[in-house]
């Protein structure tokens, strides 16, 4: 099993649609949690950090289940330009902030 | 600016030449880090660093080298590059640690022939 998956998609959503993403990960020790966006053979950029009580950035919601160990990111009201590919990203050791693990991402198409 | 800065953008080579990929931040950053991206891979850790002189091994670390000798560089080696370390490889820094916000360089797409 990987130690953090995600849907590869690719979602195709119209302008304007409300789409979620989920990303679960094997290590429950782990600390940190993070969205980071990459367009097309770019570099990542950090999207969001994700906080235990889930918190908003705008059209941007991201949320942490602990329990059942998976992490969600909510886009609403797409636009054009959010098409990319969003990587689900996790501290997965406890105490140390010295390696993230990376999933393989989540392709969102936003169409016209 | 800000930035990461990796050079080349483009590299084409061949097996058992050496070459180096060269990384720099003008953010005095201590966490500078590699990564390879491979398709439905997602990006791994290759080699990273949380200070000057002080390096370690990442998840896929066989066939690479790093340095840190300065703050701001952190090149990665391929002393003897071989075809399945034809990737897109990325390096990064961050303030303290992985942990934190990482600022990407602009990637590298390397093919070994």
């Amino acid at each position: 099993r990987k130690e953090v998956e995600q849907d590869p998609g690719p979602f195709n959503v119209p302008e304007g649609a409300t789409v979620a993403f989920n990303c679960t990960y094997s290590n429950s020790a782990s600390q940190s949690f993070f969205w980071y966006r990459q367009d097309c053979r770019k570099e990542p950029k950090l999207l969001m950090s994700v906080y235990s009580s889930g918190n908003e950035d705008g059209r941007f919601t991201a949320q942490l289940n602990r329990a059942s160990q998976y992490i969600s990111l909510l886009i609403r009201d797409s636009k054009l330009s959010d098409s990319a590919t969003y990587l689900c990203v996790v501290n997965p050791f406890e105490g140390s902030a010295r390696q993230l693990t990376f999933g393989s991402g989540t392709q969102l198409t936003v169409l016209p | 600016e800000a930035q990461v800065t990796q050079n080349p953008r483009y590299l084409i080579t061949v097996t058992g030449k050496k070459l180096t990929v060269t990384c720099s931040q003008n953010m005095n950053h201590e966490y500078m880090s590699w990564y390879r991206q491979d398709p439905g891979l997602g990006l791994r850790q290759i080699y990273y660093s949380m200070n000057v002189e002080v390096t370690d091994k990442g998840d896929v670390p066989e066939g690479y080298k790093v340095s840190r000798k300065e703050k701001r560089n952190f090149p990665l080696i391929l002393e003897s590059p071989s075809p399945n370390q034809t990737s897109l490889y990325f390096c990064a820094s961050s303030l303290y640690g992985a942990g934190e916000k990482l600022f990407f360089g602009s990637g590298t797409q390397l093919s070994v022939l």
